[in-house]
């Protein structure tokens, strides 16, 4: 059974705790991006990676930070130093080529992240 | 900064009738198009993809794409009560994509 699964499905954490929220995939798929979105609004980058030991920032990177070890696992940690960490996150994969079938960005269920 | 724009709604539609979304790009390079549909405390679900000008149908779905006009929208025949969700649209810049804000639909019985 092929997807992205995400954990935990809700979180809760306390100001000045580091937290880290795990994505794992089985569709054999290189790259994987990790988004927040906010009530209302769409999907904003936080980090992505194209291949297993390397990564970039997206449009919000600030006070989050990343690891790509294996090929599956992507996982993100949210720092004290994200002043508003209160958000939906999504994590979503994909192959990666030069049609628009390889670009395709598949998402997992998420994790709501509340900061108590 | 490239954007992607989108009305961002509510759509108000009758059950039966066509649903038309639209969604407006800056990026001439682009060269892949998205659209995936969001319920209320869930992820998106990729609905469709284009990349040619035209129009792709699958289903009660087209997704039509004017490269031009730099435009791309997707129309929703029969829309049901259950097409209620907010549709993103997504454009692919190099190695990302780049998510509008998405407009929210609501099919009245």
């Amino acid at each position: 059974d092929g997807g992205i699964t995400q954990s935990p499905k809700y979180l809760f954490r306390k100001e000045g705790q580091n937290v880290t929220l795990s994505c794992e995939q089985n569709l054999n798929h290189d790259a994987m991006y990790w988004y927040r979105q906010d009530p209302g609004q769409g999907l904003r980058l936080i980090y992505y990676s194209q291949i297993v030991n390397d990564f970039q920032k997206g449009d919000i990177a600030e006070g989050y930070s990343v690891s790509r070890e294996k090929k599956e696992s992507f996982p993100l940690t949210v720092t004290s130093a994200q002043k508003n960490p209160t958000a939906f996150y999504l994590c979503a994969s994909s192959t990666r080529g030069r049609t628009a079938s390889t670009d395709t960005q598949y998402f997992g269920p998420g994790t709501r992240l509340t900061v108590l | 900064q490239k954007e992607v724009e989108q009305n961002s709604g509510p759509l108000s539609v009758p059950e039966g009738a066509i649903a038309s979304l639209n969604c407006t790009y800056s990026d001439r390079g682009s060269q892949s198009f998205f659209w995936y549909r969001q319920y209320s405390g869930k992820s998106p679900e990729l609905i469709m993809f284009i990349y040619s000008n035209g129009d792709k149908e699958d289903g009660r779905f087209t997704a039509q794409l004017n490269k031009a006009s730099q435009y791309v929208s997707l129309l929703i025949r029969d829309s049901q009560p259950s097409d209620s969700a907010t549709y993103l649209c997504a454009v692919d810049n190099t190695d990302k994509l780049i998510f509008g804000t998405g407009t929210r639909l609501q099919v009245f019985p």
